[in-house]
């Protein structure tokens, strides 16, 4: 299984909003709502912050926000702020019932 | 709140097996979850291993199925897992992860960092 396809960096300055985009093919991302994303710090696991594809877990920043249309996901993060720079990674479930990391987006807040 | 807490030795040399170990804590490893391993690369990215459930059934990453042993044990609320004939491309900071439903990755051990060298 190949890894899905993010961009290796997105910028943006404080307030500003950003879109990381993840695409998979229709063996994963497009065939099933089980998308997922990550935010890691270095040095740091990662974090879940959003979940089926759009859902956020309690305690989550509602700056946040995920979609997807056919094969590829977006995470969104609005109002930029300097502790959202980080390493960014999605993840999908796949048709073999295994799971695929995207190749990670780092954000920087400019 | 749950934790996890991998352990396993730091060094393997090359062809050996690497073995770690994810002590659970802050809930039972019998609930109605999976229990994952993710690995990392220095500098690079995420890597799924694969998932084993409390039952003893597990899912391999394709890639690394050959090689991938996982158990669990739940007198010890633990789980393991065991990669085979490493090589330095084995080289990474495993992490052990808690999956909740089919995305949530939700909780994380803080990793360990294992090198395969001679």
């Amino acid at each position: 299984q190949s890894a899905l396809t993010q961009p290796a960096s997105v910028s943006g300055s404080p307030g500003q909003s950003i879109t990381i985009s993840c695409t998979g093919t229709s063996s994963d991302v497009g065939n099933y709502n089980y998308v997922s994303w990550y935010q890691q710090h270095p040095g740091k696991a990662p974090k879940l912050i959003i979940y089926d594809v759009s859902n956020r877990p309690s305690g989550v920043s509602d700056r946040f926000s995920g979609s997807k249309s056919g094969n590829t996901a977006s995470l969104t993060l609005s109002g930029l702020q300097a502790e959202d720079e980080a390493d960014y990674y999605c993840n999908s479930f796949t048709s073999s019932s295994t799971y695929v990391f995207g190749t990670g987006t780092k954000v920087s807040v400019l | 709140q749950v934790q996890l807490q991998e352990s396993g030795p730091g060094l393997v040399e090359p062809s050996g097996t690497l073995s770690l170990t994810c002590a659970v804590s802050g809930g039972s490893i019998s609930r109605s979850v999976w229990w994952s391993w993710v690995r990392q690369p220095p500098g690079k990215g995420l890597e799924w291993i694969g998932e084993i459930y409390h039952s003893g059934s597990s899912n391999y990453n394709p890639s690394l199925k050959s090689r991938v042993t996982m158990s669990i044990d739940k007198s010890k609320n633990q789980f393991s897992l065991n990669l085979s004939s490493v090589t330095a491309a084995d080289t990474a900071v495993y992490y052990c992860a808690r999956k909740a439903s089919a995305t949530q990755f939700d909780y994380w051990g803080r990793g360990t960092l294992v090198a395969v060298s001679s």
